[in-house]
């Protein structure tokens, strides 16, 4: 069974300050892990995603996140806040074994941006 | 490459009444598409899976007969809200993945359509 835990569901930075969004997760096999952010009354957009090559994944907008299997995480960190980051983020796992399973989605954390 | 639209992207309708939501994978074939519903500062809730082709698998607690959903193509998958009523009213989102489009079980999104049901 996969699960994904968001240990935060609010995060308040200040512009210019780093991020940290924490996710957990639970994988009985060898896990996919994504990270995708919505904007208010918006879509999902893909971040970043881990798909067991390098450990240590860039994404867009200055995002990045590690897989590290050890801690069971794939947190999620940008060096420098911006105002446009203020958006409800969501991790999320799924079971690389078996094409076009489903995905599981952690309770997201709403990351807030102070001037 | 990989974009999903959804139309409408908001509608109104009267209690009692259906309304039909378009999701399309517009640059690749989507073998499948999933729909998911999200209450207000919620996370998504995936209501069904379906395949093209075949009938949707409905996630325990949905009622298929309330929320019908149609794959008949790999570029198109359609939900209906049946007899729609104000609990009804959310956004509605949907997701599309296939071997054109994507790899390791990656989904791609639309914008989501708002329902209200007044």
């Amino acid at each position: 069974a996969q699960s994904v835990t968001q240990l935060d569901s609010h995060v308040s930075v200040s512009e210019g300050t780093p991020v940290l969004l924490r996710c957990n997760y639970s994988s009985s096999y060898s896990p996919s892990l994504f990270w995708y952010v919505q904007h208010p009354n918006k879509g999902l957009q893909l971040l970043l995603k881990y798909t067991s090559a390098a450990t240590l994944v860039k994404g867009i907008n200055g995002f990045e996140a590690e897989f590290k299997k050890s801690e069971t995480s794939f947190h999620l960190t940008k060096p420098s806040a911006h105002m446009s980051d203020a958006a409800e983020y969501f991790c999320v796992v799924s079971d690389r074994r078996s094409s076009a399973s489903k995905i599981i989605f952690g309770s997201g954390t709403r990351l807030s941006i102070r001037p | 490459g990989a974009v999903v639209s959804q139309h409408p992207s908001r509608v109104i309708c009267k209690s009692g009444t259906s309304v039909k939501i378009e999701c399309r994978s517009l640059d690749f074939q989507a073998t499948t598409m999933f729909w998911y519903r999200q209450f207000p500062k919620k996370s998504l809730m995936l209501m069904a899976t379906s395949n093209e082709g075949s009938k949707a698998t409905y996630e325990q607690g949905v009622e298929k007969d309330k929320f019908l959903i149609n794959h008949a193509s790999l570029t198109l998958s359609t939900l209906t809200v049946t007899s729609a009523h104000p609990e009804d009213s959310s956004f509605y989102i949907c997701s599309a993945s296939g071997p054109g489009g994507s790899s390791y079980n990656e989904q791609f999104f639309g914008p989501g359509t708002r329902l209200t049901v007044l």
